[in-house]
């Protein structure tokens, strides 16, 4: 299996745009989280999904931030509109189920100017 | 609630030193423990896991003993590479009800190790 991708690896964008980052979970992974990791506040959580299911989103910072899980296949994280404070690497991390550890992508580089 | 504390780093360590990251937790339940790692550029990356109360995990020489009567899991490895440099994470996992489980992540460790 070729783990977790996430695309794009690095994204540079102006304010006020949006932003799609994208991932594909290990195929069979019934769990599906999107984190967030900045030097001051280390790694967030912000939303998870179980079986394409939105499960816990009290992470996500603000209406400007939604993810879809579409298929088992393939989850989106939106924002809209991009603020320079969104500026953070975010990953994507699947699990096979819950009380197994986490398989963590390479994670989107967001720089917003 | 729930929460992980890491010593600050950075630690700074000669090859073939011994290792040690000490983790502490705060949980309301009973927990799984986890290290992970995260090298230069890259995801985190599971290291080992304990599940239980007096479990040791290891992984690639690395150990870590889930210690309940001090809410502990440090990580150690008794001689680093070069290698070892990256941030180690300590986390924990626990049922938060309704169906939801919880991993809560430690602020990072990151480990340099010097030829």
């Amino acid at each position: 299996d070729a783990g977790v991708i996430q695309s794009p690896r690095h994204e540079v964008t102006e304010m006020g745009q949006e932003v799609t980052l994208r991932c594909k979970p290990i195929s069979g992974h019934d769990y599906l989280f999107w984190y967030r990791q900045t030097m001051m506040r280390g790694l967030e959580l912000l939303i998870y999904f179980n079986n394409n299911v939105p499960i816990d989103d009290s992470g996500m910072p603000e209406d400007r931030f939604s993810a879809k899980m579409p298929n088992a296949s393939f989850s989106t994280l939106k924002i809209q509109p991009s603020e320079p404070r969104d500026s953070a690497v975010y990953f994507c991390a699947s699990s096979l189920s819950a009380t197994y550890g986490y398989t963590f992508g390479s994670g989107t580089r967001l720089t917003v100017v | 609630g729930n929460s992980v504390t890491q010593m600050e780093g950075p630690v700074t360590l000669s090859e073939e030193a011994f290792l040690t990251i000490n983790c502490t937790y705060t949980a309301t339940g009973y927990p799984s423990l986890f290290w992970y790692v995260q090298y230069p550029g890259e995801g985190l990356q599971l290291l080992l896991k304990a599940t239980k109360a007096d479990d040791k995990g290891s992984n690639k020489g690395f150990e870590a003993t889930y210690r309940k009567e001090t809410t502990s899991f440090h990580l150690e490895k008794g001689s680093v590479q070069v290698s070892d440099s990256a941030v180690y994470f300590c986390a924990l996992k626990i049922y938060s009800g309704a169906g939801s489980y919880q991993l809560t992540f430690g602020k990072g460790t990151k480990l340099s190790v010097i030829p």
